[in-house]
């Protein structure tokens, strides 16, 4: 089975403060994403990555970063947190399932609280 | 720009009926169709994916249609269970690996 794991399920971190939410996938996928996930406006993609040290960003990378120095670990960053990034985190890895296909597997979810 | 709808955004039924969620989205150029379920709290667990050139999947008690002409998709539940209230979400793979999520669809089982 694949397995998505995020670094904590709850966190509670203050305005300003460097914020790391890690994410590692056991099973050699190539590809990683972040998600954030928010009442009323669903899950929105902040940056993927294809290959280690690569990066694109998403639909909304502003205030975050990240960093893939291995191929199974991917990491979010908050350079300076803020309340609006009071959020549901959500990391996935996805592998070739055919030609143009790839399958999408979801990590369990970082609560993050900004206060 | 891709959308995604999915139409009930919620829907109650009795324990042992069979159901279907929908899904349709507006640009036929996709490269497959995931269905997933998420329980409140938690993260996206995968049911089924429709490459682009299939018709349907099947998973259990699950069957995934995928119709790219009409831009539309259905989940099929047979024989519903309480343990399968959850909100179901679907999404489509297009260029760049980006999946467009649904709003979702929150599925509540009477017993």
């Amino acid at each position: 089975d694949v397995k998505v794991t995020q670094s904590s399920r709850y966190l509670v971190k203050r305005t300003g403060e460097k914020v790391f939410l890690e994410c590692v996938q056991d099973m050699d996928h190539e590809n990683m994403f972040w998600y954030r996930q928010d009442p009323g406006l669903g899950l929105r993609l902040i940056y993927f990555s294809y290959d280690v040290k690569m990066k694109e960003k998403g639909d909304i990378p502003e205030g975050y970063s990240v960093s893939r120095e291995k191929k199974e670990r991917f990491s979010l960053i908050l350079e300076s947190a803020s309340t609006n990034q009071t959020s549901m985190y959500l990391c996935a890895s996805s592998f070739r399932r055919g030609q143009y296909s790839y399958e999408q597997y979801f990590g369990p979810g970082t609560r993050l609280t900004v206060t | 720009k891709q959308e995604v709808t999915q139409i009930p955004a919620a829907l109650s039924v009795p324990e042992g009926e069979n159901l279907v969620l929908n899904c349709s989205f507006t640009d036929s150029a996709i490269y497959n169709l995931q269905w997933f379920r998420q329980d409140p709290g938690k993260g996206l667990t995968s049911l089924l994916l429709i490459q682009s050139s299939q018709r349907e999947q099947t998973s259990g008690r699950l069957n995934a249609s995928l119709d790219k002409s009409s831009g539309r998709s259905t989940l099929y539940i047979a024989a519903s269970q309480p343990g399968d209230s959850a909100t179901y979400l679907c999404a489509v793979l297009q260029g760049a690996q980006k999946l467009v999520f649904g709003q979702g669809t929150r599925l509540t089982i009477n017993p």
